[in-house]
């Protein structure tokens, strides 16, 4: 699976758009680009997922570059319980054994201060 | 919405012990994923499987043993249980035919070995 790089931590002000970047600069054509969260010690929780083109759905939208290269997680209008480890995963889709698995990275610490 | 049930959701043992852990999916989901996540690490895959099978298989050490039942329920079985055992233990899991294999985590079962 690519590797994704993601910065350690950031910060957003309550009620501003959050915008959480992730490279993976040796994405396959194949591969999707999922976002996860983890809210403290709770189970991971999924986000989104996109394989080029931009998608959004009631949580966030993602944005993918054109060469596919990098994308950003918005979260328009952050809250409190937005607070969480955000996890940028690279993974094929469309196998059926044996690339399922989520591989996480360090992902980032995403604070949202009042 | 029904959700992905663990249980216990904590549990206490010494070293040497053993543990089984239990993960309920979703409703009509097929596949379920087992992850550990030790104090302050992000989630490790152990391992999975489809329709009662092994299908992936991680960094899990050979004193754990895992099934899926033919109601679709799996049990991670710990022997010899050791310190470094000590962790959160998420199972999650996800619908084989879906388009996008998006993994469904439950609240995780707090491991403590003394």
């Amino acid at each position: 699976d690519a590797k994704t790089t993601q910065p350690p931590s950031m910060d957003c002000a309550e009620g501003r758009a959050a915008n959480l970047p992730c490279n993976h600069s040796t994405i396959s054509g194949n591969e999707y680009v999922y976002w996860y969260r983890q809210i403290h010690s709770q189970g991971p929780q999924y986000i989104i997922h996109g394989l080029k083109n931009n998608e959004t759905n009631e949580m966030a939208s993602l944005i993918i570059t054109e060469d596919r290269k990098s994308s950003t997680l918005i979260l328009p209008h952050a809250t409190l319980r937005d607070t969480a480890v955000y996890y940028c995963i690279v993974r094929p889709l469309g196998i059926r054994f044996g690339n399922e698995k989520l591989t996480f990275g360090t992902g980032t610490r995403l604070t949202i201060i009042p | 919405a029904a959700g992905v049930i663990q249980s216990p959701r904590h549990l206490i043992k010494e070293k040497r012990e053993t543990a089984t852990l239990k993960c309920y999916p979703i409703p009509r989901h097929d596949t379920v994923y087992w992850y550990q996540q030790g104090p302050g690490q992000d989630p490790q895959f152990l391992i999975s499987f489809y329709e009662k099978m092994q299908s992936d298989k991680g960094s899990i050490p050979d004193r754990f043993s895992a099934q899926q039942f033919s109601d679709y329920h799996s049990e991670l079985n710990m022997s010899s249980l050791e310190l470094g055992d000590s962790a959160l233990y998420f199972c999650a899991s996800s619908l084989g035919t879906s388009d996008s294999y998006e993994q469904y985590f439950g609240p995780g079962t707090r491991l403590t070995v003394t």
